[in-house]
């Protein structure tokens, strides 16, 4: 069976300071791998995908970045947060896309806070 | 511009009753439609998606009714029960693209 992890569970983080969330894979090679994040209350937004080690798109520029260091991983950083950073960031998986494929299933997320 | 939109923003139904929720989209080339269950504090989980090929797609409780002509589908979620209260999204996709589109959600609550 298939398992995401997400690290760190929740941070609070200075306006201005480094940031870097982590997302795991187990069970499964070579998945696509995506970046999304939620507002309070609010609707999911994606940010990065991948699909395979080493390349990443980025899909809206929230002055953040994502690399994909290994098959399993996928960071995302940046080195000044702002306070629109704050929200619940989500990282999903999928086989790939066209058919069955398609389906991205979501991990437990990361909730950020920053003052 | 938002290219998947939801109604209602919020529903209130009693225990037992049928929850009617409502999706609709822009993008024609739109073909894969998943609708998500979110917790508190937790991330979606997948609750049943469809294909446009379909145009109804049933599974327990949970039936997508999808008309393409005029871009909407529907979720229906009979007998409700009070742990069904959660946050429903609507997503879209493209067939061969990695972006899922999605809905500002609609927040249920069954009341018993």
């Amino acid at each position: 069976a298939q398992t995401i992890h997400q690290w760190p569970v929740a941070e609070i983080k200075a306006v201005g300071s480094p940031l870097s969330l982590g997302c795991t894979i187990k069970g499964k090679s070579s998945p696509n791998l995506y970046w999304y994040w939620q507002a309070t209350g609010g609707t999911l937004q994606q940010l990065f995908y991948s699909i395979t080690v080493g390349q990443v798109e980025s899909v809206v520029q929230l002055n953040l970045s994502a690399s994909r260091p290994k098959d399993d991983q996928f960071i995302l950083s940046t080195e000044k947060l702002l306070l629109s950073h704050s929200g619940f960031y989500l990282c999903a998986w999928s086989l790939g896309w066209g058919g069955a494929q398609d389906t991205q299933y979501f991990g437990p997320g990361t909730r950020l806070l920053v003052l | 511009q938002q290219q998947v939109r939801q109604s209602p923003q919020s529903l209130t139904v009693w225990e037992g009753e049928t929850a009617i929720l409502n999706c609709s989209y822009e993008n024609s080339a739109f073909d894969y439609f998943p609708w998500y269950q979110q917790f508190p504090g937790e991330g979606p989980a997948l609750l049943i998606a469809i294909r446009s090929v379909s145009d109804k797609k049933e599974d327990g409780r949970f039936t997508i009714f999808f008309n393409k002509r005029e871009k909407k589908l529907s979720l229906h979620i009979t007998d409700s029960q009070p742990g069904d209260s959660a946050t429903y999204f609507c997503a879209a996709s493209q067939g061969g693209s990695a972006k899922l589109i999605f809905g500002e959600g609609t927040k249920l609550t069954v009341s018993s």
